[in-house]
């Protein structure tokens, strides 16, 4: 199984920007980087996901290396809301098993 | 509204007693998968089914049973439950499409199991 790493947690101020990083060297060129989030007491929840270019949704924007090594989600104003874990997500193959490692703890800050 | 219902949400039982974790959703999607999260192992896939009656083991399937007779639910069977099966269990679920891998998948609320 392809491996991310991830910082263990990281610290915002509320309505600023945050940039998450994330490495998955291992990852294939063919192969997807998600996202998930999971606030507390809840069940995951997908953020975004992406192959190549750089990715935009309501939620987050996905900045994705040239080379496909690395990764950054981006919350352009982070919110209250946003205090989760955060999971950078290697390529779950044809068995749709996603893996999940410690993620990001976000902490967001009134 | 599209989601994945679980229930029970809460559960206590005793060892040997059985018992089944219903898991719902509403969005007609091919695949369905469980998994249990537990603290410093992360969550871990027990099993999945890519679609009506095909289903799989994942990374932890030991002393759980799944069946997919239908599209819409996937439960989750502990013939007989152990200590070591107490855990918050989430059921997901996404269209196969190119490969469930590729689409987003939904998470129920989760069930939170104590097993004595």
């Amino acid at each position: 199984d392809a491996k991310t790493t991830q910082p263990n947690s990281m610290e915002s101020n509320e309505e600023e920007p945050v940039h998450l990083p994330c490495n998955h060297s291992t990852i294939s060129g063919t192969d997807y980087i998600h996202w998930y989030r999971q606030l507390p007491s809840q069940g995951p929840e997908y953020v975004i996901h992406g192959l190549t270019s750089n990715v935009n949704n309501r939620m987050a924007s996905l900045a994705i290396a040239e080379d496909r090594k690395s990764s950054t989600l981006i919350l352009h104003r982070a919110t209250l809301r946003d205090a989760a874990v955060y999971y950078c997500i290697p390529p779950a193959g044809n068995t749709g098993k996603l893996i999940f490692g410690q993620g990001t703890t976000l902490q967001v800050k009134p | 509204e599209a989601q994945v219902t679980q229930n029970p949400r809460y559960l206590i039982t005793v060892t040997g007693k059985k018992l089944t974790v219903t898991c719902s959703q509403n969005m007609n999607h091919e695949y369905m998968s469980w998994y249990r999260q537990d603290p410093g192992l992360g969550l871990r896939q027990i099993y999945y089914s890519m679609n009506v009656e095909v289903t799989d083991k994942g990374d932890v399937p030991e002393g759980y049973k799944v069946s997919r007779k239908e599209k819409r639910n996937f439960p989750l069977i502990l013939e007989s439950p152990s200590p070591n099966q107490t855990s918050l269990y989430f059921c997901a679920s996404s269209y196969r499409g190119r490969g469930p891998g590729d689409n987003e998948q939904f998470f129920g609320p989760g069930t939170r199991l104590t097993v004595l």
